[in-house]
This record gives C-alpha cells, structure tokens and sequence, in this order.
C-alpha cells in the first residue's frame, strides 16, 4: 500500500447524509485519481488531479465532490445525491516519469 | 476509446501447476499495459508493466507478462502457482483519451483460485 493512507477502512452513514474519505499520500505524486470498485465492475474511475488547484471528471462523477487544495491530499465527498454509495473505495496517485500508479488500501463505505 | 477485456471470471489452478491470467487490449497508437494484484479488502498492488522494449516483462512475486502486439493480448503468467497467489488480478492500459496523464482503464478482474 505503499505512501497512501486513506481513513476510515470501514465508514458507515445513514443516508441523505453527505460523507468524506480522506486520501493523504507521501510519495510527492503530482497526480491522485478516486476509484470506486463494486463486485464484478472492477474499478471506475470518480475523479482525478493531476496538479493542486484542478481536478477533472472521471467516468461516474455524478454524486460526488474532491478538492486539491494540497499536493499530499485529495479528500472525496460522498453527496445524499449519489444513489448508491455502498461501495469499496480506492485512492491512487502516480507520477508522469513512472506511468503506473500506486494505491491505498481502501474505505469501505456503508449507507443504510 | 482504450480498453482492456478479462475474458475468465475465475481462474483455477492447481499448486505448483503454471498459472496464466489473459488480458487482451484496444487501444489507438502504442499501449502502456498494466497488471495489478488484490488481496480481500486491501489495496490493488502493482505488479508489472510494459512500456516498450523486450516483450516477456518481468515482475513481482515470480511473474511475468508477455506483449503480443499481433493479437493484442498481455497475459499474466507464473510458472508455478502458490497458494498464496489466490487473489484477484487486474490488467489496465494507459487511457489516452486526455494526453499527457497516467489515467488507467481497467478490466473488471479475475480471481484466481489456487487449490492445494
């Protein structure tokens, strides 16, 4: 799991409240990505930064919120506006001169 | 857009018997080609990867990967299986859709059951 903590490993909420996961790394990556993984989809990508102050949009943004505001941290906001929000999720970040990226080892979100 | 398949949902191998994990790609010029292991609710961990240069890449743990690029595949192989390799694997591409970043595509994973 390498330089990347992600707090709480396992969260629980009840629904309509909004949640957020923190995502601190030490490895002095520029990018950080959000994934969420659900059994039998693999991963899928929420958001991503590849430099503090911006982020973009990844496949399944609808629902959720990140902010940049520091190099080593890349909180994820879980809205009451995301459907279903019970899921595994995964935090990663990489470098440009080494192309693959590193992960964390995860939040286990549960809304009742 | 870049895309990886997993054709098996589960592999199933005996112990000490050689494992291949197989993953073919799509993608639009050349591919950046990943392979990631994952333990029960843990993190995914890097296993190796192909960028250019020799074909058979080697990685973590034992494996290895080959680079076909006339069919299109990178499998993941050990020569012989452990136990302790059951896990789920995943194999990702470069996503090139915006250029100049490291945003993967991921297949869905296989699990790879190793019987004793």
């Amino acid at each position: 799991d390498g330089g990347i903590t992600q707090s709480p490993k396992y969260l629980f909420r009840k629904e309509g409240q909004n949640v957020t996961l923190s995502c601190e790394q030490n490895l002095n990556h520029d990018a950080m990505y959000w994934y969420r993984q659900d059994p039998g989809q693999g991963l899928r990508l929420i958001y991503y930064s590849q430099i503090v102050n911006d982020f973009q949009k990844g496949d399944i943004a609808e629902g959720y919120s990140v902010s940049r505001e520091k190099k080593e941290s890349f909180p994820l906001t879980v809205t009451s506006a995301q459907k279903n929000p019970t899921a595994f999720y995964l935090c990663a970040s990489s470098d440009r001169e080494i192309h693959e990226q590193y992960f964390g080892p995860g939040t286990r979100l549960t809304v009742t | 857009a870049q895309s990886v398949a997993q054709p098996e949902d589960q592999v199933n191998v005996a112990e000490g018997n050689p494992l291949t994990v197989k993953c073919t790609y799509s993608v639009s010029g050349n591919p950046y080609l990943f392979w990631y292991v994952q333990y029960p609710n843990r993190g995914l961990q890097f296993l190796l990867k192909y960028i250019t240069g020799d074909n058979l890449v080697k990685g973590s743990y034992g494996f290895e990967a080959e680079f076909n690029k006339s069919q299109t595949s990178f499998h993941l192989k050990k020569p012989s299986a452990l136990v302790s390799d059951s896990a789920l694997y995943f194999c990702a591409v470069r996503d090139m859709r915006t250029g100049g970043n490291n945003r993967l595509a991921f297949g869905k994973g296989n699990q790879v059951v190793v019987i004793p």
